[in-house]
Formats: structure tokens, sequence, C-alpha cells
């Protein structure tokens, strides 16, 4: 079946460090990836997206490239900032019998510190 | 808008009693789902609905079941309540199948 599986963490940053978190994925046929962040307290956003192979997602700063030849989907950001503590999540959806689920990581718990 | 909405908020529940957890969603979005999330597992998908009117099971449906009620409201319900539904209990609705819009949560205790 499909699964993600995302680097242990946590990680913790000083403010203004480079960040990346390491996504890799199995599945069948072709499938969308999806990075969400859940802020302390609350549920979770979507954060970023890809839906074909060498796509890139960008948004606040963040980004992440569909790279099917490894079966990749890494987090990225330059400099992170004391608001960016959150859990981070990668998160796939399949077509087939699978359309419109998402199949989630464990999650990566962030923390910055000024 | 209000987005996505979950009651109640905490619950603490003794092994064997029952209760439903609520979500309703203002988008007029077709599809809505639960998820529990279990600490280092991720969100693990329980039931969802596609539409109105249809419910099929996720990944960990044994101990609970659904209602969609009419578009809006999706419930949750635990029958009889075990130490192992202890988590954090997530509604969330698409219209797009990948942008999903999450409820703020429900954490449930079972004791």
């Amino acid at each position: 079946g499909d699964s993600v599986t995302q680097m242990e963490g946590p990680v913790t940053l000083s403010e203004e460090a480079f960040l990346t978190i390491n996504c890799t994925y199995t599945a069948t046929g072709y499938p969308s990836l999806f990075w969400y962040v859940q802020y302390p307290g609350e549920g979770l956003q979507l954060l970023l997206k890809a839906t074909k192979a060498d796509d890139k997602g960008s948004n606040k700063g963040f980004e992440a490239t569909y790279r099917k030849e490894t079966t990749s989907f890494h987090l990225e950001k330059g400099s992170v900032q004391v608001s960016d503590s959150a859990v981070y999540f990668c998160a796939l959806t399949a077509g087939g019998t699978s359309y419109g689920k998402l199949t989630f990581g464990q999650g990566t718990i962030l923390t910055v510190h000024p | 808008n209000a987005g996505v909405t979950q009651t109640p908020k905490f619950q603490v529940l003794k092994t064997g009693q029952s209760m439903t957890l609520q979500c309703a969603q203002d988008m007029n979005h077709n599809s809505m789902y639960w998820y529990r999330q279990d600490p280092g597992m991720g969100l693990r998908l329980i039931y969802y609905s596609a539409s109105e009117g249809t419910t099929d099971k996720g990944e960990v449906p044994n101990g609970y079941n659904v209602s969609r009620l009419n578009k809006r409201e999706f419930s949750l319900r635990l029958e009889s309540a075990a130490p192992s539904q202890t988590s954090v209990y997530f509604c969330a609705s698409s219209e797009q199948v990948y942008e999903q819009y999450f409820g703020p949560g429900t954490r449930l205790t079972v004791t």
C-alpha cells in the first residue's frame, strides 16, 4: 500500500538557519504530494503541493520539489523564523481506489529558537 | 466563514461509555473525513464520505461508526469506548481531491 516516511524529529534550529525536512514515499500510480503544517493547538493547514513529477510547490518561503526518480519531496526553507515552529506532515494521495484519501507521514516537530 | 467546526474540544470517557463527535463545515464541500492523530503515527483515516449519502471505511475503522447527516455535517460515534481510542480526532472537508480543510480537533481520553 501507499506510505510516507519522514525524517526523525524533533528538529531544533536557531532563527535564520536553513531548514530541510526529508520525505520519501511509496505509491502505486502517480501520486500528488503535499506538505501540511500544524501550529500548536490547531488543525492542519495545507502548506504547499505538487501534482506531477518535477513540479515545485512553494508558499511562505517554503519549497519542495517532486522527485519521481528518488521518490522524494523534501521540504526546505532558506531562513526559518520563530513563527515557523510547528509540526510538519508530508502526505500523498494517489489515483484509483484511494482517490481523495490522504496518506500522512508521522510528522516532524520543528522548534526555532531566537 | 467558520470553516470546519468540531465539538466538543475535550472529552473524558470511562471504558464502555459511548459518545458522538460532531463536525460541520460551511464551505459547501462534497467530501468529509475523520482522522485520528497519535504520537509518532501521523494522521490515520478512520472513515470518509465522498459525497452526501455515502460513507466508506478508511485505514482504522474498527470501533467507530459514522453518519453523514447532510452535506454540512459528518458525525463520528464511539459505541463502547476503549483506552486504545484515546487520541486527538480531526474532521476535514474538501472539494478538490487534495486540498483538505481541517477542524481544530477533539482531544479524547478514555480511562
